[in-house]
């Protein structure tokens, strides 16, 4: 079975750092790209980052660009995102999606997997 | 960035009529680079339509999407009591990925 599942949200202070996890199981990992999708509390979906298949090409939201970085690690069948400088309007469920695997070689594509979420809290 | 406006924001309809849900780009979408999403309360998204027109696996004929350019739809030909939910439009065509603002199709 197809499965993406996050890990890593918290509660964290406004400024803080937090890296987020995302554990793929039942396909084969390095043939698709992957993102990070949020979504705060009673609003819709934002695209926060995207990854192709092997990390030569990275894309990010302009409300995230210098303070996360996505990555991802083969060996391990993972995703990653690391958080720095977070700020209240942060504050979201978290995603991590694949991309369609015609779409390997890119950073920005449909999402046809998504995982259940992990949800990040930036409070003072 | 391309911004997408999705209307109406809710739509309030019977089980067995036919839904027709718009979004709009603020510029062309490129190769029809177009997806729409279901999301129910407290579940991922969850992908229909993608390329604009072609059905994602296992989602049923009544859903159908059409459109190009700038103009998209999103038909549900007899809705069905599971259909009724959050359904965004998103554009993959350049970077940034965007989505709209979500239709709520809701049961009269």
């Amino acid at each position: 079975e197809v499965q993406l599942e996050e890990s890593g949200g918290g509660v964290v202070r406004p400024g803080g750092s937090l890296r987020l996890s995302c554990a793929a199981s039942g396909f084969n990992f390095d043939d698709y790209g992957m993102s990070w999708v949020r979504q705060a509390p009673g609003k819709g979906l934002e695209w926060v980052s995207g990854i192709n298949w092997n990390g030569g090409s990275t894309g990010y939201a302009d409300s995230v660009k210098g303070r996360f970085t996505i990555s991802r690690d083969g060996a391990k069948n993972s995703l990653y995102l690391q958080m720095h400088s977070l700020r209240v309007d942060d504050t979201a469920l978290y995603f991590c999606a694949r991309y369609d695997r015609s779409g390997f070689y890119s950073n920005h594509y449909y999402m046809d997997v998504w995982g259940k979420g992990t949800t990040v809290t930036v409070s003072s | 960035e391309t911004v997408l406006t999705q209307s109406p924001g809710i739509l309030s309809l019977s089980p067995g009529e036919r839904a027709t849900l718009s979004c709009r780009a603020s510029q062309s979408v490129g190769s029809s680079s177009l997806a729409w999403y279901q999301q129910k309360p407290g579940q991922a998204p969850w992908l229909l339509i993608y390329g604009a027109s072609s059905r994602a696996t296992g989602i049923p004929d009544r859903f159908s999407g059409s459109g190009s350019g700038t103009d998209f739809t999103l038909t549900i030909s007899r809705l069905e009591p599971e259909d009724f939910a959050v359904y965004y439009c998103q554009q993959y065509g350049s970077s940034p990925i965007t989505f709209g603002q979500g239709t709520r199709l809701e049961i009269k």
